[in-house]
């Protein structure tokens, strides 16, 4: 079963910045919480990951509260190219077996 | 060419048929996953194979079969199919020797089940 939860669906105006919320508060502490994204039937695309740190990429921001119970990704200025399924997934990291457990994400649209 | 090649993209088979599912990838990742969708759910694992020799069953095997003919090819079949298989499919690599990269994933194949 998936280890997170999340929303079912969340709207954004365009240009603003979008916070998707997650909570895993059974997280343990070799775990990382990853971030996928769907966009309409595609195959998901990998946004971002973190541990504990707060982490940036070219796509988005990821905030983790200080006790990894939560996090936030952000999109710092959504596009109409945004809207899809967000997933949030903790798994151990490297060389682990676990694998990706998907659950159903978030919906986000963004509005014009 | 993209990285992960899902073939068909599309396909409408009948009750009992067999059919295969073929995933190819030029990443050089050991790691192969076989995945479900249906409509309005997240993705359900239902084989993975972490290199040639090692094949393990995902949440959801039963009516499915795999094979991992090289490196680069991860096959799923269908030995009868049913119409509750019908879903869109997606084929992920990984490799996890490189610390906590992420899944690469094909564009999907759409099976439909008459």
């Amino acid at each position: 079963d998936a280890k997170t939860t999340q929303p079912p669906s969340m709207d954004c105006a365009e240009g603003r910045a979008a916070n998707l919320p997650c909570n895993h508060s059974t997280i343990s502490g070799n775990e990382y919480v990853y971030w996928y994204r769907q966009i309409h039937s595609q195959g998901p695309q990998y946004i971002i990951h973190g541990l504990k740190n707060n982490e940036t990429n070219e796509m988005a921001s990821l905030i983790i509260t200080e006790d990894r119970k939560s996090s936030t990704l952000i999109l710092p200025h959504a596009t109409l190219r945004d809207t899809a399924v967000y997933y949030c997934i903790v798994r151990v990291g490297g060389g682990a077996t676990n694998k990706l457990i998907f659950g159903t994400g978030t919906l986000l649209a963004v509005q014009p | 060419d993209a990285d992960v090649t899902q073939t068909p993209r599309n396909r409408i088979t009948k009750t009992g048929k067999r059919i295969m599912l073929e995933c190819s990838q030029t990443k050089g990742h050991d790691r192969m996953y076989w995945y479900r969708q249906d409509p309005g759910l997240g993705l359900r694992l239902i084989y993975y194979s972490f290199d040639v020799k090692d094949i393990n069953k995902g949440e959801i095997s039963d009516g499915y079969s795999v094979s991992r003919q090289a490196q680069a090819k991860f096959s799923l079949s269908l030995e009868s199919a049913i119409p509750n298989q019908t879903a869109l499919y997606f084929c992920a690599t990984s490799d996890d020797r490189v610390a906590n990269y992420g899944y690469t994933f094909g564009s999907g194949t759409r099976l439909t089940v008459v």
